[in-house]
């Protein structure tokens, strides 16, 4: 596709219930990245792939959170037993090979909503 | 590790005002710093990027930076306000040893332009 590409939009589920968020980044892009914004704050970086490299997992917040990526495509951030803190807009983004100097392309995001 | 901070959370000014919005950063070498944007119900958009060389840097909609490594600041000014400039405003970071890390983002700051 032409940008990144995030599903669903918008996420309304019982505290308790598992939430699977999707990630489509941009053609040929390597790095893809995941981050939470919380109302009124700002990005907190969640979790980064980049190539067949080990995930740097150090800004999952709990083990709740988990997230996996095929090859250099689709990626999915799961959230375990939701809780209500863990509404949110879920941003994911990606860039070409993951160096500081690109560009990140960002997609619209879901809102999760935790009942 | 690197960090950033914002330290307006909400900025008002009126349309055709000078703005400068503040950006600190914590990190051991030169740091990659970059200004994003996010207008309501749009994506996160680059505005600019310092890297090396000039310390005052251009971005678009007439935007501008100037990174002070004495300061370890990278603040963001424009001239002259246009109301379309309602949005908020992310300061990031990137550093790490490698080519390949992640993008640190600030807490944000609002901006609100009165006509």
């Amino acid at each position: 596709g032409a940008g990144v590409s995030q599903s669903p939009s918008n996420k309304v589920t019982e505290k308790g219930k598992d939430v699977e968020l999707r990630c489509d980044p941009i053609s040929g892009h390597t790095a893809l990245y995941w981050y939470r914004q919380r109302l009124g704050q700002g990005l907190e970086f969640l979790i980064y792939f980049q190539g067949n490299s080990a995930p740097d997992k150090s800004g999952l917040p709990s083990d709740r959170f988990s997230a996996e990526r095929t090859g250099e495509s689709v990626s999915t951030l799961t959230i375990q037993r939701t809780q209500q803190e863990d509404s949110a807009v879920y941003l994911c983004a990606s860039s070409l090979v993951g160096r500081v100097d690109e560009k990140l392309f960002f997609g619209s995001g879901t809102q999760l909503s935790v009942l | 590790a690197q960090s950033v901070t914002q330290p307006d959370i909400h900025i008002t000014v009126s349309e055709g005002a000078s703005l400068e919005l503040r950006c600190n950063y914590s990190y051991g070498a030169t740091p990659y710093l970059f200004w994003y944007v996010q207008s309501p119900g749009q994506g996160l958009q680059l505005l600019l990027k310092y890297f090396s060389g000039d310390t005052l840097v251009q971005g678009i909609k007439g935007f501008e930076a100037e990174f002070k490594r004495s300061q370890s600041s990278f603040n963001l000014r424009k001239p002259s306000v246009h109301w379309s400039d309602a949005a908020e405003y992310f300061c990031a970071v990137g550093a790490g040893k490698t080519s390949y890390d992640k993008v640190i983002f600030g807490p944000g700051t609002s901006l609100s332009v009165i006509p």
